[in-house]
């Protein structure tokens, strides 16, 4: 199985919205409501910041949501800050019992 | 506090095998699947394995790179995880994270991360 396709980058200015998309297929992405985001900054290790589609863990802002149409999950971040600048990857988990991970996606704030 | 510690990173040469440990605390491991994630150098991340829960069977899963080669196991008497790495090859160099799943039965979310153990397999 091949990895989730993610846009290799995407930019925004702060207190603006940016989404990044997520495409699978009807055997991962579009046949579970499996998918996870997670945030990762330079020599850190990844943080869970969306599973199960849209629901947030404690302790990450609402300015994080996600949500799912088909085998495209997205995860939007509103209000974006400095500190959201930073590597961005979905994962869903599979008909073959695995996880995939997307290529991920780097965020730059201008 | 909830914590992961990974160990056992180094530099080996190809066709070596390596033991990584994970060591869990401040929460019930016992209770916890747990799931391995890798990263070479510039690259992303990758799916390595998952270990389910004792009360799920203990069972696991691997992703097709590693299969037949990687080996998880846990020891909840003493709250680590383990993954056998044999038969290593150059393209396994990688930062190796582990990660709790906050689910038991299934991997899909990874809710606490080791600091990761950087594996070099060079000639």
């Amino acid at each position: 199985q091949s990895a989730l396709t993610q846009p290799a980058s995407v930019s925004g200015s702060p207190g603006q919205s940016i989404t990044i998309s997520c495409t699978g297929t009807s055997s991962d992405i579009g046949g579970y409501d499996y998918v996870s985001w997670y945030q990762q900054h330079p020599v850190k290790a990844p943080q869970l910041m969306i599973y199960d589609v849209s629901k947030r863990p404690s302790g990450v802002s609402n300015r994080f949501s996600g949500s799912k149409s088909g085998s495209t999950a997205s995860l939007t971040i509103s209000g974006l800050q400095a500190e959201d600048e930073a590597h961005y990857y979905c994962t869903s988990y599979t008909s073959s019992k695995i996880v995939l991970f997307g290529g991920g996606t780097k965020l730059t704030v201008l | 506090e909830v914590q992961l510690v990974e160990s056992g990173g180094g530099l080996l040469q190809p066709g070596r095998s390596l033991r990584l440990s994970c060591t869990a605390s401040g929460f019930t491991f016992g209770g916890y699947a747990m799931t391995w994630v890798r990263q070479a150098p510039g690259k992303g991340l990758e799916w390595v394995g998952f270990i389910r829960s004792r009360t799920y069977g203990g069972t696991t899963e691997y992703g097709a790179s590693v299969k037949g080669r990687f080996t998880i196991s846990r020891d909840d008497s003493k709250s680590i995880a383990y993954l056998q790495m044999n038969s290593l090859k150059i393209e396994d160099t990688a930062v190796y994270y582990c990660s709790r799943d906050a689910s038991g039965v299934l991997p899909r979310a990874f809710d606490i991360w080791g600091q990761g153990t950087m594996v070099t397999v060079s000639s």
